[in-house]
């Protein structure tokens, strides 16, 4: 079945900087993949979707690039600020719904 | 537009207790998911449903849990007789399965201690 892998697990950045997220997926069937922003005692929120035919989507300081050939998608906070502080998942559906462990994101004032 | 709600928000357990949780999904979402969450990891799913039919409960352990959705809207998961290893979230989630990619919008979860 599919495994996905998702790094780094924990990543602390000061407001402003960029902070990267990086999922790396082994099913090529995979079309459809999504980022989720979960807070302390909530459910998972969902911040972006995007199909295989896409390789770039911006949306809100957000940016979500996907290289299909590497098996590989990939978020990026563009100027964090601190409450962006959250666990982010990265997830890919070739059917079926499969998550990243999480990424623990901290920034820092 | 309401989201999926779930019920209750916390349960703590001895173990070999029974527990209930109980999913809401979102009005005209045909389909309902249940996924166990342990601390520090994705989720993980048990089960769903597509209206009341369950489409794969392949990694749901049938001895200790089951799980119904009978007129295809509100949806119990059950654990019969809790351990320790049942410690997680367990949230619900539901999606239209319309015709591009399914999404799934995810209640807040139940957290669940078995001491």
């Amino acid at each position: 079945g599919e495994q996905v892998e998702q790094r780094p697990p924990h990543l602390s950045v000061p407001e402003g900087d960029s902070a990267v997220i990086i999922c790396t997926y082994t099913d090529s069937a995979t079309a459809y993949f999504y980022w989720y922003k979960q807070e302390p005692g909530a459910g998972l929120q969902l911040l972006m979707s995007v199909f295989s035919n896409v390789d770039r989507k911006e949306e809100q300081g957000l940016t979500v690039l996907l290289n299909k050939k590497d098996k590989q998608l990939s978020l990026n906070l563009t100027a964090a600020h601190p409450g962006d502080s959250a666990v982010y998942f990265c997830a890919v559906s070739d059917g079926k719904l499969t998550f990243g462990h999480g990424t623990i994101l901290r920034v820092h004032p | 537009e309401a989201g999926v709600t779930q019920s209750p928000r916390y349960a703590v357990l001895q173990e070999g207790q029974a527990v209930s949780f109980w999913c809401d999904p979102i009005s005209g979402h045909d389909t309902l998911y249940w996924y166990q969450q342990p601390r520090d990891q994705g989720p993980q799913l048990l089960v769903y449903f597509r209206d009341e039919a369950v489409i794969d409960n392949s990694q749901l352990p049938s001895d200790r849990f089951s799980a119904v959705r009978p007129k295809g809207t509100n949806s119990t998961l059950k654990i019969q007789s809790a351990k320790q290893g049942d410690t997680a979230t367990y949230l619900c989630a539901s999606s239209f399965t319309g015709v591009s990619a399914e999404t799934l919008y995810f209640g807040s979860g139940t957290r669940l201690t078995v001491l």
